[in-house]
This record gives structure tokens, sequence and C-alpha cells, in this order.
């Protein structure tokens, strides 16, 4: 079975500093991997996705994430926060023995001060 | 503009009552799901479906009931046999997972229905 480990559940960060959010799976097969951001009281939205091919992926509002097979990980960055990405972030995974099915980290808060 | 709508965005019931929450998409996606959020727990999968007048159980069935008559809609029926319903319900949508279709790993989801029961 699948799982994934988002190790801070919160994530403390000055306003245009950088910021890395981590994500780490198991998985036995080929994975995809998402990242997904939820603003209070919202639904979520995709902020980026691994299918295949390149490794480090760019996703919507300056974020990026590089897959790394032999750590198992699919850490979130971005070189310079702004206020307004202050949200919730989950990490998700699936592979090709799990249909359509996502397992979600627990989620990380990113909270930007000014 | 295609989307997810939900609603109401937040609910309100006494204990013992049975609750209906709306799910409907224009994507013309196939297979939808419901997800229950609890706060520091992530997305915990409740029920899915691939198609017209076929659902599964998620991990967290028990005390939940769904119907799926419509492509268009998926409505997640909380019951009182639910012990703890107090929670935020998301629904998602994605196209159909044939083998090798690796865009029906990406789901979009509703604005989510905020349920307290008391």
């Amino acid at each position: 079975a699948q799982s994934v480990t988002q190790l801070d559940s919160q994530v403390p960060v000055f306003e245009e500093a950088p910021v890395e959010l981590r994500c780490n799976y198991s998985s036995s097969v080929s994975v995809y991997l998402f990242w997904y951001v939820q603003y209070p009281n919202q639904g979520l939205q995709l902020l980026l996705k691994y299918l295949s091919g390149s490794t480090l992926v760019k996703g919507i509002n300056g974020f990026e994430a590089e897959f790394n097979k032999s750590q198992t990980s699919f850490h979130l960055r971005k070189p310079s926060v702004h206020i307004s990405d202050t949200a919730e972030y989950f990490c998700a995974v699936s592979d090709n023995n799990a249909g359509n099915m996502l397992t979600f980290g627990g989620g990380t808060r990113l909270m930007v001060k000014p | 503009d295609g989307g997810i709508t939900q609603s109401p965005k937040y609910l309100f019931r006494k204990e013992g009552q049975n609750v209906t929450l709306s799910c409907e998409q224009n994507l013309n996606h196939d297979a939808m799901y419901w997800y229950r959020q609890d706060p520091g727990q992530g997305l915990r999968l409740i029920y899915y479906s691939q198609i017209v007048n076929d659902f599964q159980k998620g991990d967290i069935a028990e005390g939940y009931s769904v119907s799926r008559e419509k492509k268009e809609s998926f409505p997640l029926t909380v019951t009182s046999a639910q012990k703890n319903p107090t929670a935020f319900y998301l629904c998602a949508s994605s196209i159909y997972g044939k083998p090798g279709r690796v865009k029906a790993y990406e789901q979009y989801f509703g604005p989510g229905t905020r349920l307290t029961v008391t």
C-alpha cells in the first residue's frame, strides 16, 4: 500500500524568503505525484503534478517540485514567498496499482509573515 | 465555466438526522469522489464512482451512503449511524481511468461543504 508523509505540519516563513515543503512517499511501483493548495474554507487547487518525464516540475504561482526516485521524495519549493501563499499544502500520490485513487499526506500549513 | 459545485457551503443539523450533501460537475468527467477532511488529518476517501450506477466504498464508508444516477451528480448522505459527522466534505472528479490514461489521476475539487452536527 502506498503512503505519504509530510514531515512538517506547520512552516512559518518571512515574506520574500525561500521555502521548501517536504513530502516523502512509499510505493513499490511507478508513481504519479501531486501538490495541491487549499486556502481557508475552500476546496483543493492543483499546484503541479509529476506524471512522467522531467523530474523538475513547474507549477502555478511560482512553485516547483523535484521528483527524487532514490529518496522517494517530491519536495515543493518557492524561491520567494508572498503573504498570499499562506495556505495549507497537500502532497498526494497514486500509482498503477491504485486505479484513480489518490493517497494524501496530512498537509503542511505555510504561514507567511510580513 | 466548467467546474464542480457543492451546496450548501455550510450545513447545520441535529444529531440523529440524516443529511444529504450535493455535488454537481459539468466537466464531463466519468469518475467522482467524496472525501472527508478533519483538522491535521489530510483527506480520507469515503466513496467513489467510476461510472453511472456504480460506486465503491473508500477507506471510511461506514455511516455514509451515495448514489450515482446521473453522470453529473454524486450526492452524499451522512446518516445517523455516522458517529462523528462534523467535518469538511470535499467532492472531486476526474476522467475515467483506463489503463495507461495518466490524466485520470488528476482530480478536480469542489469548494467543499462544512457540516456541523450538534
